[in-house]
């Protein structure tokens, strides 16, 4: 049982490349969550997904992407990064029942824009 | 709309002192809470949740919490630091029912501790 796990560790890339983080989860949660981690700020939600097929914004999605894949899977996309992107990136997922509600999350991406 | 405070950025304590971690919160309606740690580069692990039954929550590793409605607290304790508990404490509040399990978290505080 891995729980959440993400793909890369770390990403460096030059301002407009792209990339897609890759986050999978093995605890057949139905939601699924993608924040970024900025010194000072806390976890921001960037995009959640309820349920497989379903997606919606979070407080900073401006720039992003994403894909529900599955049940297992959801992936979260920067088209063309930009150096304001560089952040700590975490995927959680958790299941919702009456008012428990605690995410469990990935160990990160470390991605640098240059 | 619901919010949360915690109160300072970084605690310094001694090893074998106590800990106190401050977050107070804002709900319209009766919250779950939440403390989560994060070790230095390393995910987020849930310490412990307040979900409307007990207002003294016993978590992992000797953590307690108290919901206090009347001051809309929930303090974050352990009577003696391990050098182990150095590590960013996030409070965090669900949003509200039926908001797909969203949740807001505090801007962290960093807890030190000292041999």
């Amino acid at each position: 049982n891995a729980g959440v796990t993400q793909t890369p560790k770390f990403q460096v890339l030059k301002t407009g490349q792209s990339m897609t983080l890759q986050c999978a989860q093995d605890m057949n949660h139905n939601s699924m969550y993608w924040y970024r981690q900025d010194p000072g700020m806390g976890l921001r939600l960037i995009y959640y997904s309820a349920s497989e097929g379903t997606t919606d914004k979070g407080e900073v999605p401006n720039g992003y992407n994403v894909s529900r894949l599955n049940k297992r899977e959801f992936s979260l996309r920067l088209e063309s990064a930009a150096p304001s992107q560089t952040s700590v990136y975490f995927c959680a997922s958790s299941v919702v029942s009456g008012y428990s509600y605690e995410q469990y999350f990935g160990p990160g991406t470390r991605l640098t824009v240059t | 709309a619901q919010s949360v405070t915690q109160l300072d950025s970084h605690v310094s304590v001694s090893e074998g002192t106590p800990v106190l971690l401050r977050c107070n919160y804002s709900s319209s309606y009766s919250p779950s809470l939440f403390w989560y740690v994060q070790h230095p580069n390393k995910g987020l692990q849930l310490l412990l949740k307040y979900t409307s039954a007990a207002t003294l929550v016993k978590g992992i590793n000797g953590f307690e919490a108290e919901f206090k409605k009347s001051e809309t607290s929930f303090h974050l304790t352990k009577p003696s630091a391990h050098m182990s508990d150095a590590a960013e404490y996030f409070c965090v509040v669900s949003v509200s029912p039926g908001s797909q399990g969203n949740l807001i978290f505090g801007k962290g505080t960093k807890l030190s501790v000292k041999p």
